[in-house]
């Protein structure tokens, strides 16, 4: 069956450090692979889409990786602030296009 | 800007009674999409409209379930005889055409309880 895993236990990391994010995937092909930033009581904000012939993607301070191979996609924010404290989603498209498959996403607390 | 808007924030209702919750996307989107959320869980894909048609509805869990977008914007989520299990926060999103590599903008959410 199709899968998307991300890590449930919530990452605690000090500001100022690189927090690391991982989404791993089996039984899909995807084109493309999108993270999400929820925060509480809010919708989830898109933050960046990476292609399956794009090793890396970076946008300000976050870089995400694609390893078609590894079925696994790496979501780094780096100089953490405390702002960054949110849950992360990644989703990936299935079924022709149509349907986004999100994990469950990984909560990050950014500690002062 | 307008983002996306979503009523009421907020339902509660009894098991068995029907509800309405309404969705305004973002002027001039033609795609709109409903996802459900559980709490500790991520969105999941419920119904997928692309201008006034329903392009793919297969996420729709029963046929308590049931959603119009009349004019090709506006978009009603409608749930029959409601039950405990239906208990989640119901999220719209719309992007500018449909496609999953075009980025969706979601609004905030109802959060729907069955008592």
């Amino acid at each position: 069956s199709q899968k998307i895993e991300q890590n449930s236990e919530a990452l605690n990391i000090q500001e100022g450090k690189t927090a690391t994010l991982t989404c791993n995937y089996t039984n899909y092909s995807p084109a493309y692979l999108q993270w999400y930033r929820q925060d509480p009581g809010r919708g989830p904000v898109f933050l960046l889409l990476i292609r399956e012939n794009e090793k890396e993607k970076r946008k300000e301070r976050l870089k995400v990786t694609f390893d078609t191979t590894l079925k696994q996609s790496l979501f780094h924010i780096t100089a953490s602030q405390p702002a960054d404290s949110a849950t992360y989603l990644c989703a990936l498209p299935f079924y022709g296009n149509n349907r986004l498959a999100f994990g469950k996403g990984n909560q990050v607390v950014v500690i002062p | 800007g307008a983002g996306v808007s979503q009523t009421p924030s907020n339902k509660v209702t009894e098991k068995g009674k029907y509800v309405e919750l309404r969705c305004d996307p973002i002027s001039g989107h033609t795609a709109l999409y409903w996802y459900r959320q559980s709490l500790g869980q991520g969105p999941e894909f419920l119904i997928y409209f692309q201008g006034t048609g329903a392009a793919d509805d297969s996420g729709l869990p029963n046929d308590r379930f049931f959603a119009v977008r009349p004019e090709g914007s506006v978009s009603t989520l409608k749930i029959q005889r409601t039950e405990r299990g239906d208990s989640a926060v119901y999220l719209c999103a719309s992007s500018s055409r449909g496609g999953l590599s075009n980025e969706q903008f979601f609004g905030p959410g109802t959060r729907l309880t069955v008592l």
